[in-house]
């Protein structure tokens, strides 16, 4: 069964700094481009990074380039978001998602998510 | 960016009424459209892949249609269970969510 289950996340002070992480199971992890999606409290999904699979090709939405930072070590299943500079803006539930596009017929995965509080 | 916006934002339907969902992207997305069902508190769930595909496991009553730029998905036969909020999203380029449409019934 494949899984994919995210942590990390906390109440932080606007300026500060979290590490989000994500643990996969029951596929192989290092074949697959992995995602991020974030969802604010009330609003829409909003796509925010994608890593190919040798992490050769990262991809950011405007609204966090330069900010955050996407990685993954295919050896621990594991894909991670380092965000930095955070403002209230940021505060929502990230998501770890294995899109399957056009390609879904292999599946389509997210995890439950992890909350960031961001908030003084 | 290739950006997609959603109508309506919100519709309210009876149970058994046919219910249709529009998205519109802001250049051809070809073939790379997608359709995701969010339920509260919920991680959304994919629906419909490569415009009409059906994914494993999704009642025949959800139906996608559209090429280019312009996609529709349509629940035939609305039941209480369908009550949520729906994303289009393309993956042509990097991916782009639709604002969604929320779904109610009378």
């Amino acid at each position: 069964e494949v899984q994919l289950v995210e942590s990390g996340g906390d109440l932080v002070q606007p300026g500060g700094a979290l590490r989000l992480s994500c643990i996969a199971s029951g596929f192989n992890f290092s074949d697959f481009t992995m995602n991020w999606v974030r969802q604010a409290p009330g609003k829409g999904l909003e796509w925010i990074s994608s890593i190919t699979t040798s992490s050769l090709t990262i991809y950011y939405a405007d609204s966090v380039k330069g900010r955050f930072t996407v990685s993954r070590d295919n050896d621990k299943m594991s894909l991670y978001l380092q965000v930095n500079s955070l403002r209230g803006d940021d505060t929502a539930i990230y998501y770890c998602a294995r899109l399957g596009g056009i390609g879904a017929r292999r599946g389509d995965y997210w995890g439950p998510g992890t909350l960031v509080t961001v908030s003084s | 960016d290739i950006q997609m916006t959603q109508s309506p934002p919100s519709l309210s339907a009876s149970v058994g009424d046919r219910v249709t969902f529009s998205c519109r992207a802001s250049q051809s997305v070809s073939g790379h459209v997608s359709w995701y069902q969010q339920k509260p508190g919920r991680a959304p769930q994919l629906l419909i892949y490569a415009v009409s595909t059906l994914h494993s496991g999704v009642p025949s009553r959800f139906s996608g249609s559209g090429s280019g730029t312009e996609f529709t998905l349509t629940i035939t036969s609305l039941q209480p269970e369908d009550v949520a909020t729906y994303y289009c999203l393309q993956t042509y380029s990097t991916p782009f969510f639709g604002p969604g449409s929320k779904l109610e019934i009378k």
